[in-house]
C-alpha cells in the first residue's frame, strides 16, 4: 500500500481559512468515511483532530473541519491562529483491513 | 485518564530484533485496538500495526515478515517484535488506542485517542 499524498507545506496568514489535501485511492479515501486526521507540534506527541472523516473529538476547535470528495479527503482549518503551526499527517482504513498514513503536510502561518 | 507507556532498549544492534511493550494504565485494555507507529527522525508517521484485545492482528504489508505482535490482558499489556532491523528502522515508536469507527463495524479505524510519549530507538552497532 502507497502513503497517502499530502502537500509537503502550506501557509496562510492569522485570520486566514486554508485547506490541507490528503489523495488516496479507491482502496481507501474513495471507499471508506474513515479517514483522520492528526495535528503535531515539534517535538510532540500526535493530536486527533478530526475522525472519520469529519467528526471532531470532544475538545478539538470546531475552526477545524474534514470532508472528502472522491478519492481526496481535505483538512480545513479556519480563522487561522499561530498556534495551528504544525505538523498535519492524514490516515485512511484500507481495504486489506491496514492503515496507512499520509506523508504529512507543514503549515507555516505567516 | 487512560496513560499509555513505552518501555525497551533504545539502542539495538543490526540484524538484532527491536523489542518494545506499551502499558496502559486508566482503562482496560479489553475491546479495543491497540496500534503500533513510528516515526524516523525528520520523517513521518507510519502504521506498523495492531492487536485486538482477543489476539488477532493485521500488520502493514511493508513490514509483515519481521512484525510480531502480542498481548497480555492480566498486565494490560501489549508489545511489539520487529526482527532483522537495519539503520532504516531507527525511529520513535508510539503506541496508541483506536477507539474503532461509530458503526462498530470496522477493525481498526485509524480513530487514535490516547497516544504513548514515544520511545526512541536506534539501530546501531
Amino acid at each position: 500500500q502507497s502513503a497517502l499524498t499530502q502537500p509537503a507545506s502550506v501557509s496562510g496568514s492569522p485570520g486566514q481559512s486554508i485547506t490541507i489535501s490528503c489523495t488516496g485511492t479507491s482502496s481507501d479515501v474513495g471507499t471508506y468515511n474513515l479517514v483522520s486526521w492528526y495535528q503535531q507540534h515539534p517535538g510532540k506527541v500526535p493530536k486527533l483532530m478530526i475522525y472519520e472523516g469529519s467528526k471532531r473529538p470532544s475538545g478539538v476547535s470546531n475552526r477545524f473541519s474534514g470532508s472528502k470528495s472522491g478519492n481526496t479527503a481535505s483538512l480545513t482549518i479556519s480563522g487561522l491562529q499561530a498556534e495551528d503551526e504544525a505538523d498535519y499527517y492524514c490516515c485512511s482504513y484500507v481495504s486489506s483491513s491496514t492503515l496507512v498514513f499520509g506523508g504529512g503536510t507543514k503549515l507555516t502561518v505567516l | 485518564q487512560v496513560q499509555l507507556q513505552e518501555s525497551g532498549p533504545g539502542l539495538v544492534k543490526p540484524s538484532e530484533t527491536l523489542s518494545l511493550s506499551c502499558t496502559v494504565s486508566g482503562d482496560s485494555i479489553i475491546n479495543y485496538y491497540w496500534s503500533w507507529i513510528r516515526q524516523p527522525p525528520g520523517k513521518g508517521l507510519e502504521w506498523i500495526g495492531y492487536i485486538y484485545y482477543s489476539g488477532s492482528t493485521n500488520y502493514n504489508p511493508s513490514l509483515k515478515s519481521r512484525v510480531t505482535m502480542s498481548i497480555d490482558t492480566s498486565k494490560n499489556q501489549f508489545s511489539l517484535k520487529l526482527s532483522s532491523v537495519t539503520a532504516a528502522d531507527t525511529a520513535v515508536y508510539y503506541c496508541a488506542r483506536d477507539r474503532g469507527d461509530s458503526s462498530g463495524w470496522y477493525a481498526g479505524a485509524g480513530r487514535f485517542d490516547y497516544w504513548g510519549q514515544g520511545t526512541l530507538v536506534t539501530v546501531s552497532s
